[in-house]
C-alpha cells in the first residue's frame, strides 16, 4: 500500500538555527509533493509546490528538495523564529494525476527563543 | 474576499442525528474536497468533486454523503451520526491538478 511517513516526534530547535523535516513515501512515483502548514485550531496553509523534475525549490527562508530516487522531500527553515512554529505537512498526488492528495501525518516544529 | 468558509465552527450532536456541514467558496474553483483530521490519522480525504454535479469518493467515504449543485458550494452530510465520526472535518479548494489547496477553518464535530 501507499504510505507518507513524517516524523512523529516533535522538533525543538534554537532560534536562528535551521530546520530540516523529512517526508518519505513508498509505492509510488508522485509527479509532484506539496508542503503546508497547519497551527492549532486551524486549516493547513500551502507554503511550496515542487514537481518531480525538479530537485530544489525556495521560497523566502524557505527550501524544498525532492529525491524521487530515494522517495523523499526535504523541508528546510532556515533562521527560524518562534513565529515558525506549527505543524508541518506533506502532500502527494497518489491518484495518478487526479488532483488527490494524500497527507502525512505531520510534523511539529517548536522554535525555542 | 470571503475565500473559502465553513459552518457550523462547532456542533455537537446525538449518535443516529443527520448532520450536514457547509462549504462555500467565493472563488469558483472547480475542485473541491471534504477532509476529516483525526489524531494519530492526520488528513484522510472523505470526497471530493471536480465540477458541479460530479463527486467522487476518497479514502474513508464510508457513512457521508455529499452533493454539488452549485459550484461555490459542497455540503457534507452525515446520514447516521456515529461517535466514530467525532472529528474535525476540513474543506478545500482549488483550481486543479497541482495547484494548491485552500482550506476552510474547519467544524469541530462532536457526536454523543
Amino acid at each position: 500500500s501507499q504510505k507518507i511517513e513524517q516524523n512523529s516526534e516533535a522538533l525543538n530547535i534554537q532560534e536562528g538555527k535551521t530546520a530540516t523535516l523529512t517526508c518519505n513515501y513508498t509505492n509510488y512515483s508522485p509527479a509532484y509533493l506539496q508542503w503546508y502548514r497547519q497551527d492549532p485550531g486551524r486549516g493547513p496553509v500551502f507554503l511550496l509546490l515542487i514537481r518531480e523534475n525538479e530537485k530544489e525549490k525556495r521560497k523566502e527562508r524557505l527550501k524544498v528538495t525532492f529525491d524521487t530516487t530515494l522517495k523523499q522531500s526535504l523541508f528546510h527553515i532556515t533562521a527560524s523564529q518562534p513565529a515558525d512554529s506549527a505543524t508541518y505537512l506533506c502532500a502527494l498526488d497518489m491518484s495518478g494525476g487526479n488532483n488527490r492528495l494524500a497527507f502525512g501525518k505531520g510534523n511539529q516544529v517548536v522554535v525555542i527563543p | 474576499d470571503a475565500g473559502i468558509t465553513q459552518s457550523p465552527r462547532y456542533k455537537i450532536t446525538e449518535t443516529g442525528r443527520q448532520v450536514t456541514l457547509m462549504c462555500h467558496q467565493t472563488w469558483s474553483h472547480s475542485y473541491m474536497f471534504w477532509y476529516r483530521q483525526d489524531l494519530g490519522h492526520g488528513l484522510r480525504l472523505i470526497y471530493y468533486s471536480a465540477a458541479a454535479d460530479i463527486t467522487d469518493k476518497g479514502e474513508v467515504p464510508d457513512g457521508y454523503v455529499v452533493s454539488r449543485s452549485k459550484t461555490e458550494n459542497f455540503p457534507l452530510t452525515l446520514e447516521s451520526a456515529t461517535r466514530s465520526q467525532t472529528s474535525v472535518y476540513f474543506c478545500a479548494s482549488n483550481k486543479g491538478p497541482a495547484y494548491e489547496q485552500y482550506f476552510g477553518p474547519g467544524t469541530r464535530l462532536t457526536v454523543t
